[in-house]
């Protein structure tokens, strides 16, 4: 069974940084590129980032770009989301997603930037 | 531009049929998109595929009551026998050179 489990979200201040991970299980995670979508509250999905299996190729929304990076670890089968210079609108739940149309999600974790 | 336009909101009766409609922006018509369903305070789930002939690749354990159709710009995902638990926000998805793009979302409300 093929399940995505997200981690590493919390409160933090603007300004701060954040590492979000996801940990894949039923599947050979080397073979699947993967992505990280948000949502905001009162907002619809939002893509943020996407890597290939390989690593080789990554992409970035505008939204997000030279801020947040994304990398995995196919050893660990985990995706990282290192997320920084954080701002209030980057608020939301965070999931990860398997392969180009997203046929696997995890339930997410939050990510609260607050004062 | 890649956009993707949705209606906010539709409504249908319990036992009833509901089509949703997912449009693409001009120049991307032969775009395939994906449909996606987020229930309530869970994480979204995976439907289908819709191509631009019409064609469609559902996910594990989909509903045959989930069916996918197109034409021209539109990209269609029609539910049949609607049941309680199919209350949620429906997006579409597409990509290309790139990025990938989500609609604003379709709230359905089963009456």
């Amino acid at each position: 069974e093929v399940q995505l489990v997200e981690s590493g979200g919390g409160l933090v201040q603007p300004g701060g940084s954040l590492r979000l991970s996801c940990a894949a299980s039923g599947f050979t995670s080397s073979i699947y590129a993967m992505n990280w979508v948000r949502l905001a509250p009162g907002k619809g999905l939002e893509w943020v980032s996407y890597i290939s299996g390989s690593g080789s190729t990554i992409h970035y929304a505008d939204s997000v770009k030279g801020r947040f990076t994304i990398s995995r670890d196919n050893a660990k089968n985990s995706l990282y989301l290192q997320i920084n210079s954080l701002r209030a609108e980057d608020t939301a739940l965070y999931y990860c997603a398997r392969e180009v149309v997203f046929d696997f999600w995890g339930q997410g974790t939050l990510v609260t930037v607050s004062s | 531009q890649l956009v993707l336009t949705q209606s906010p909101s539709a409504s249908a009766s319990l036992g009833a049929s509901v089509k949703l409609t997912c449009t693409l922006s001009s120049g991307h018509s032969n775009y395939a998109i994906a449909w996606h369903q987020q229930q309530p305070e869970k994480g979204p789930r995976y439907l289908m595929q819709v191509n631009t002939d019409g064609s469609h690749t559902k996910g594990d354990g989909i509903p045959d009551r989930f069916s996918g159709s197109s034409s021209g710009a539109e990209r269609y995902l029609i539910i049949s026998s609607l049941q309680s638990e199919d209350e949620a926000d429906y997006y579409c998805l597409t990509w290309g050179a790139g990025i990938w793009v989500f609609g604003g979302g379709t709230k359905l409300t089963v009456l």
